[in-house]
């Protein structure tokens, strides 16, 4: 199972864009990346999932390099409210391993007004 | 549309008291899963299902039991609460292996 790593923590001021890197130096071929965010007494949510080079959606995007041993979660922009535990996995959609993946401690962003 | 709904939210056990977390899913997902969340650290694993009358342990299944009678539920069972089983715990479902995973709200447990 690819293990990752991510800084533990982060803080921005607001209206900044944010770079979150995650690195995952043995990940599989069948192996998608995905990122969740956490809020304090809340269940994680999903945000973003890619296999290869940008994926963009309403709230983020993920880049990923051709040799995929690492990946960056960027927000535009983040508010106050962007303030939360953000977690990077790795695991397969079509293969095994992924329920078995942890989620790791994550990294704590804090925007600062 | 509910998505995953864990109750109780909040419990509070004696130490060798038995009890059942709980979890339902109305989107019809194979795949559930268990996770603990301790104080300042990420969330581990601890017992998921590939679908009805298939479970697998995760990271840390020791002192839980699960089963999976039907696609909709997955309740975890603490066997003989400790005080070490103190944490939030959050189930999962999602579609397929690796795909978005929707988790509910938690249960927050301390054991005394």
């Amino acid at each position: 199972l690819a293990k990752t790593t991510q800084p533990i923590s982060m803080d921005s001021y607001e209206g900044q864009e944010v770079n979150i890197t995650c690195s995952h130096n043995n990940i599989a071929t069948n192996d998608y990346i995905t990122w969740y965010q956490q809020f304090p007494s809340q269940g994680p949510r999903f945000i973003i999932q890619g296999y290869k080079t940008k994926v963009t959606n309403e709230v983020a995007s993920l880049f990923i390099p051709a040799d995929r041993k690492s990946s960056t979660l960027s927000l535009p922009r983040v508010s106050l409210s962007d303030t939360a535990v953000y977690y990077c996995l790795v695991g397969g959609p079509l293969g095994g391993g992924y329920q078995k993946v942890t989620f790791g401690t994550g990294t704590k962003l804090q925007v600062i007004p | 549309n509910a998505g995953v709904t864990q109750t109780p939210k909040f419990q509070v056990l004696k130490t060798g008291q038995s009890m059942t977390l709980q979890c339902a899913q109305d989107m019809n997902h194979e795949y559930m899963s268990w996770y603990r969340q301790d104080p300042g650290m990420g969330l581990r694993l601890i017992h998921y299902s590939v679908g009805a009358g298939i479970t697998d342990q995760g990271e840390v299944p020791n002192g839980y039991n699960v089963s999976r009678s039907t696609t909709e539920d997955f309740p975890l069972r603490l066997l003989s609460a400790a005080p070490s089983q103190t944490s939030v715990y959050f189930c999962a479902s999602s579609y397929l292996k690796g795909s978005e995973a929707f988790f509910g709200q938690g249960t927050r447990l301390t054991v005394v």
